[in-house]
């Protein structure tokens, strides 16, 4: 049972490239969240998937998309990478009942030279 | 807009001391809180819910109240050990309905020394 696994682990981008985060559940859980952490500002949710075939944008979306691809994954995509997106990207998912605790992955370690 | 405030300065502290932390929101009428660790290199850990309607909740040697009144959550660990090092994040819901969106404070860093 491995939780929430997030690939990969670190990744160096140059301006205007793109990638996408992979994000994988084994929980069953309905909900899925990708947030980003930066020093001194806390967790900052970017998108989020209540269910299955579903997906909006929370706090931080500007530069990002989102593919619910099935109940288990929940990628996250910069098409143009820009320095301010260097951060820590966590994949978390939950039940998606109001309270439900959130489960993270160990996160991406990005930067963008 | 909404506001989480944690103390962004390092509790450190004697092992066997309590240590409390501080949680305090503006413009938030929240339904539940939460508290989560994390160690460094590493993904948050959830450790306790509190609903608006509970004074108190204790798991173990941590215990966290909720004053709705004050908008403010303290989370205390007694009897603190060196594993206690961690930063610790207090998360509240942003939304009413189902989906469980939380936000998250910056976190307060403990350090318990032998």
């Amino acid at each position: 049972n491995a939780g929430v696994t997030q690939t990969p682990k670190f990744q160096v981008l140059k301006t205007g490239q793109s990638m996408t985060l992979q994000c994988a559940q084994d929980m069953n859980h309905n909900s899925m969240y990708w947030y980003r952490q930066d020093p001194g500002m806390g967790l900052r949710l970017i998108y989020y998937s209540a269910s299955e075939g579903t997906t909006d944008k929370g706090e931080v979306p500007n530069g990002y998309n989102v593919s619910r691809l099935n109940k288990r994954e929940f990628s996250l995509r910069l098409e143009s990478a820009a320095p301010s997106q260097t951060s820590v990207y966590f994949c978390a998912s939950s039940q998606g009942t109001g309270s439900s605790p959130l489960h993270f992955g160990n996160g991406t370690r990005l930067t963008v030279t | 807009s909404q506001k989480i405030e944690q103390n962004s300065e390092a509790l450190n502290i004697q092992e066997g001391k309590t240590a409390t932390l501080t949680c305090n929101y503006t413009n938030y009428s929240p339904a539940y809180l939460q508290w989560y660790r994390q160690d460094p290199g590493r993904g948050p850990v959830f450790l306790l819910l509190i609903r608006e309607n509970e004074k108190e909740k204790r798991k173990e040697r941590l215990k966290v109240t909720f004053d709705t009144t004050l908008k403010q959550s303290l989370f205390h660990i007694t009897a603190s050990q060196p594993a206690d090092s961690a930063t610790y994040l207090c998360a509240l819901d942003m939304t009413t309905d189902s989906w469980g969106k939380l936000q998250f404070g910056a976190g307060t860093q403990v350090v318990v020394t032998p």
